[in-house]
């Protein structure tokens, strides 16, 4: 099956704790994304890569890290610094960066109790 | 700066009837919009591309136009079903150095 995951699925965090987000893709794609999603406001972009060790800051970066270590991995560290993480974290992936069609993961629910 | 527009508010029709959403955008025309369909709690689907230059797209039931002068694209859904029913998305990219960029989305609730 090819396609891109999330996990996990829901996450719970305490303040002050950083965590990780995992998204992998098989679909071959050079381009990766990290959308955040909250209620009325759609999606934000907060990084994405157009190809392997390279990634841009997005409208939303701060408080955030990412890495572009394989091109089927894009994962997503929420650190300390991110004032109100608690937010729906899309992942996404597409072609390449021009060829820009977007195949979206499941999601992670993040919550900062 | 570029702003990509959707109506917040909820559209409810009837089974059946047609449903007709609308994306409008200020400042310059994109290359071609996006729409995607979101059901609650899980990531969009992309539908449909339709560029500057075409008038019109279809596929099976969905009918996306899109008009450079009003600044605007619709999507149609013909025959609508309750299973339809989810939150619709679109989505431009301003310029070729800039990245694709969502609206709000329209949820759409079709009853019987």
């Amino acid at each position: 099956d090819g396609g891109i995951t999330q996990s996990p699925k829901y996450l719970f965090r305490k303040e002050g704790q950083n965590v990780t987000l995992s998204c992998e893709q098989n679909l071959n794609h050079d381009a990766m994304y990290w959308y955040r999603q909250d209620p009325g406001q759609g999606l934000r972009l907060i990084y994405y890569s157009q190809i392997v060790n390279d990634f841009q800051k997005g409208d939303i970066a701060e408080g955030y890290s990412v890495s572009r270590e394989k091109k089927e991995s894009f994962p997503l560290t929420v650190t300390s610094a991110q004032k109100n993480p608690t937010a729906f974290y899309l992942c996404a992936s597409s072609i390449t960066s021009y060829k820009d069609t977007q195949y979206f993961g499941p999601g992670t629910r993040l919550t900062v109790l | 700066s570029q702003k990509i527009e959707q109506n917040s508010e909820a559209l409810n029709i009837q089974e059946g009837k047609t449903a007709t959403l609308t994306c409008n955008y200020t400042n310059y025309s994109p290359a071609y919009l996006q729409w995607y369909r979101q059901d609650p709690g899980r990531g969009p689907v992309f539908l449909l591309l339709i560029r500057e230059n075409e008038k019109e797209k279809r596929k099976e039931r969905l009918k996306v136009t899109f008009d450079t002068t009003l600044k605007q694209s619709l999507f149609h859904i013909t025959a609508s079903q309750p299973a339809d029913s989810a939150t619709y998305l679109c989505a431009q990219r301003p310029g070729t150095a800039s990245k694709l960029t969502f609206g709000t989305g329209t949820r759409l609730q079709v009853t019987l």
